[in-house]
């Protein structure tokens, strides 16, 4: 089946750590979003990648970090910096051409 | 329909009743439209999209309508079923593959 996948599903940590959250996909998309999700309030962008080797900050990029060594595979770094970081955190992917935006199911992250 | 703020706007139906849940876009200039599904703790699911030069589009028991004068999108869901039950937002694209999101609807079916 093709699709995205994000692991865990739940993630603890202390705070001042870093945590990094997976999202692999199998649809050949080229590009890639990490977003953010809090409670009232709509999805906001993190980073997102349009093709191996190149990422870009989205709105919120603070106290974030991300790679894309391969097509496949975009993880996100929630670093210590980041104030508020408990969130449900979602990865989305889409080809360059149709812009619909598939979804993972999430990683909810709670840091205390 | 939507609004920024802590609480989302809820809409309670009967099951097959139709449902319309509303959503103001903020960008004139965004040309693309999405309207998608969330159930609880799950990712969102794409349901139904539309361009900017559409007024109208169609697919199974929904549909999409898209007023550019008021800058309005709604979703209209047909003989509304339980498992409608979720929060919709919509999304517009503002510029090349960025997406701006609602904050969302929560739609709840009474059986």
């Amino acid at each position: 089946d093709g699709g995205i996948t994000q692991s865990p599903k739940y993630l603890f940590r202390k705070e001042g750590q870093n945590v990094t959250l997976s999202c692999e996909q199998n649809l050949n998309h080229d590009a890639m979003y990490w977003y953010r999700q809090d409670p009232g309030q709509g999805l906001r962008l993190i980073y997102y990648s349009q093709i191996v080797n190149d990422f870009q900050k989205g709105d919120i990029a603070e106290g974030y970090s991300v790679s894309r060594e391969k097509k496949e595979s975009f993880p996100l770094t929630v670093t210590s910096a980041q104030k508020n970081p408990t969130a449900f955190y979602l990865c989305a992917s889409s080809t360059r051409d149709i812009h619909e935006q598939y979804f993972g199911p999430g990683t909810r992250l709670t840091v205390t | 329909g939507e609004s920024v703020g802590l609480h989302l706007p809820t809409l309670s139906v009967q099951e097959g009743d139709n449902s319309i849940i509303n959503c103001a876009y903020s960008n004139s200039a965004s040309d693309y439209f999405i309207w998608y599904k969330q159930e609880s703790g799950k990712g969102p699911q794409f349901i139904i999209d539309i361009r900017s030069n559409m007024d109208k589009r169609q697919g199974q028991r929904v549909t999409v309508l898209l007023n550019k004068t008021v800058k309005h999108l709604s979703l209209q869901i047909a003989a509304t079923q339980p498992g409608d039950s979720a929060v919709y937002f919509c999304a517009e694209r503002v510029t090349g593959n960025q997406f701006y999101f609602g904050t969302g609807t929560s739609l709840t079916v009474i059986p």
